[in-house]
């Protein structure tokens, strides 16, 4: 099983500041690669799917990069909405599909 | 626009069987895609349960051995998922999805907790 690690398990960050989340797989997942954002008592949401698209409605401050096994997950301007848990998910071997543990981005 | 709805008690009895189903609105089940149900403990993280597809093959975590049954009533639009011998660890919320290998719609979720 692909084992996904996530990069810091939490981030403090201001309004209006970029941030910068990083997602390890423990071997090659290609592009097959999704970031989802939940936020409190709500379920997951799509963000980015094969590692840089974003999906229908996302903003364009969201942009995802990488392949192999190094991605990354960049919100260019903190927004107050913003602020969640952000998931990384390898599908290249599916199933099972793993997720990582998340990264919390937090109001610095 | 896609919509799912899970639905079924939010209480069972350790070594019970939990029943879950999920309503699927704005697309046809037998149309394609997977449809699956993935669960949250109480403060962590993801964790997929099973999948099926529209025709009926289905697939489920190895991790859950066995106890998980899936099916797929195309007339209602909707699937359901069963878990035999829940324990206190099957306590989360069990949210029912669409995937195409990523999970492009989710329902709202279904908190189920696992007590005598």
């Amino acid at each position: 099983e692909i084992v996904m690690t996530q990069s810091p398990a939490t981030l403090s960050v201001s309004p209006g500041e970029r941030a910068t989340l990083s997602c390890r797989a423990s071997q090659s997942v290609s592009s097959n690669l999704a970031w989802y954002q939940q936020k409190p008592g709500q379920a997951p949401r799509l963000l980015i799917y094969g590692a840089s698209t974003r999906a229908t409605g996302i903003p364009a401050r969201f942009s995802g990069s990488g392949s192999g096994t190094e991605f990354t997950l960049t919100i260019s301007s903190l927004q107050s909405e913003d602020f969640a848990v952000y998931y990384c998910q390898q599908y290249n071997d599916w199933p099972p599909g793993t997720f990582g543990q998340g990264t919390k981005v937090e109001i610095k | 626009q896609v919509q799912l709805q899970e639905s079924g008690p939010g209480l069972e009895k350790p070594s019970e069987t939990l029943s879950l189903t999920c309503a699927v609105s704005g697309y046809s089940i037998s149309s394609g895609y997977y449809w699956g149900w993935i669960r949250q403990p109480p403060g962590k993280g993801l964790e997929w349960i099973g999948s099926i597809f529209h025709r009926g093959n289905t697939y489920h975590n190895p991790s859950l051995k066995s106890r998980v049954t899936m099916s797929v009533d195309t007339s209602k639009n909707q699937f359901s998922l069963k878990l035999s011998s829940v324990t206190a660890a099957d306590t989360a919320v069990y949210y029912c999805v669409r995937h195409v290998g990523y999970y492009d719609n989710w329902g709202q979720g279904t908190m189920v907790t696992v007590s005598s």
